[in-house]
């Protein structure tokens, strides 16, 4: 069963930093591409960005109100996913998600989720 | 970036109902790199349908996607009660972009 587990959330103050982990079980992490994607209070989904497979370049791309101030690095010895967060801002504040592709090829796996506040 | 726009913003039927959902693309979506989540409240979205009409695993058949290059629809044929929820369109031939979803609500 894949499992995409999220942690590293909660309260922080704007011009902060924070970095959330995904841990990972259930299918060959090494071969997935992996996604953030977050969701503010009451609000729709944003993509995050992305970081392909090493095999596949192990490149990443992101969304443009994060770039430069968002990193998303990974750990295939230890199947994590990071999101290292800088320079936060209160519009940061929202829910974010890890996902992976592994089955399709899109977002077919989802964690639940852990919540990032902004707030000074 | 390609920009999604979903209409309506909430739809209003009744259990038994066929509700027919739109996803309008700024521009052509390659190879139909198109997909829907499915989101109730409290919950991670669910995949149900990618390359514009494949359902994903575990997906029932009364859900069915159609489309192609900006204009996509999801179908669901006879609406359950656990239907009811937020809809997500998303693309991912060019980097990844979702619509501002379609909320299902009971008539």
């Amino acid at each position: 069963e894949v499992q995409l587990v999220e942690s590293g959330g909660g309260l922080v103050k704007p011009g902060g930093s924070l970095r959330l982990s995904c841990a990972a079980s259930g299918f060959t992490f090494s071969n997935a591409w992996m996604s953030w994607v977050r969701q503010a209070p009451g609000k729709g989904l944003e993509w995050v960005g992305r970081i392909k497979s090493k095999t596949d370049g192990g490149t990443t791309d992101y969304a443009a109100p994060v770039k430069g101030r968002f990193t998303i690095s990974r750990d295939d010895s230890k199947n994590t996913l990071y999101l290292q967060m800088n320079s936060l801002k209160t519009e940061d504040t929202a829910v974010y998600y890890c996902t992976s592709v592994v089955v399709t090829p899109t977002l077919d796996y989802w964690g639940q989720g852990t919540l990032v506040t902004v707030s000074s | 970036e390609i920009v999604l726009t979903q209409s309506p913003g909430t739809l209003s039927l009744s259990p038994g109902e066929r509700a027919t959902l739109s996803c309008r693309a700024s521009q052509s979506v390659s190879s139909s790199y198109l997909a829907w989540y499915q989101q109730k409240p409290g919950q991670a979205p669910r995949l149900l349908i990618y390359g514009a009409s494949s359902r994903a695993t575990g997906i029932p058949d009364r859900f069915s996607g159609s489309g192609s290059g900006t204009d996509f629809t999801l179908t669901i044929s006879r609406l359950e009660p656990e239907d009811f929820a937020v809809y997500y369109c998303q693309q991912y031939g060019s980097l990844c972009t979702f619509g501002q979803g379609t909320k299902l609500e009971i008539k």
